[in-house]
């Protein structure tokens, strides 16, 4: 399971913070993806990236702002998050944006915001 | 708009019973249906889609599941589940527009 690494794997902040989540993908795909996992809810789509274009922003607030360096690494700002903002951010990637291409994720990174 | 169904939150078998995690969905077109497995501590695992063909597909670790057309529905079933399957199951859909969208998830537990 080492295709897809997101770091740090736990991270807590406060609301004046900023930080930044790191995916790295080893897999030579072209679309990645930054999902938000709460407890009970299906996953949240925040953001979609195909060679390095963002294509996908799901209404996102804009205390997430992404970025992808190229086509192997993505990472996620974050900036005075609120405690709600608190799930498990999940990195994944795909072959291509295509309807038939699954998605490989990452371990994810466990956020608390305080 | 598309959506996905997974109508029960908890699963519960006896190991060596078969298991069945449901899924119903909505698309306008033709369907792309995955799932997903979800260990604690871990990321989304694939275990199996249905783009097109044979209506039944077979993933791994022993999995399969059946698309129905008439029923709009693709679950997940096992002929003998091990304890070692307990974990968190997403269905997940996709057409040929909208990006991937996931159940809320089955939490499926099997008992010695």
């Amino acid at each position: 399971e080492t295709g897809v690494t997101q770091t740090p794997r736990h991270l807590v902040m406060g609301m004046t913070n900023k930080k930044s989540l790191k995916c790295e993908q080893h897999l030579g795909h072209n679309a990645m993806y930054w999902y938000k996992q709460s407890a009970k809810k299906p996953l949240e789509l925040m953001f979609v990236y195909s060679l390095e274009e963002r294509v996908e922003n799901n209404s996102v607030p804009s205390r997430f702002s992404p970025e992808c360096p190229n086509s192997s690494h993505l990472f996620l700002h974050l900036h005075t998050l609120q405690p709600e903002d608190s799930a498990l951010y999940l990195c994944a990637s795909s072959q291509a944006r295509g309807q038939s291409n699954e998605q490989f994720f990452g371990p994810g990174t466990r956020l608390t915001v305080l | 708009a598309q959506s996905v169904a997974q109508p029960e939150d908890q699963v519960n078998v006896a190991e060596g019973n078969p298991l069945t995690v449901k899924c119903t969905y909505s698309v306008s077109g033709n369907p792309y249906l995955f799932w997903y497995v979800q260990y604690p501590n871990r990321g989304l695992q694939f275990l199996l889609k249905y783009i097109t063909g044979d209506n039944l597909v077979k993933g791994s670790y022993g999995f399969e599941a059946e698309f129905n057309k008439s029923q709009t529905s693709f679950h997940l079933k096992k002929p003998s589940a091990l304890v070692s399957d307990s974990a968190l199951y997403f269905c997940a859909v996709r057409d040929m527009v909208n990006d991937m969208r996931f159940g809320a998830g089955t939490r499926l537990t099997v008992k010695p």
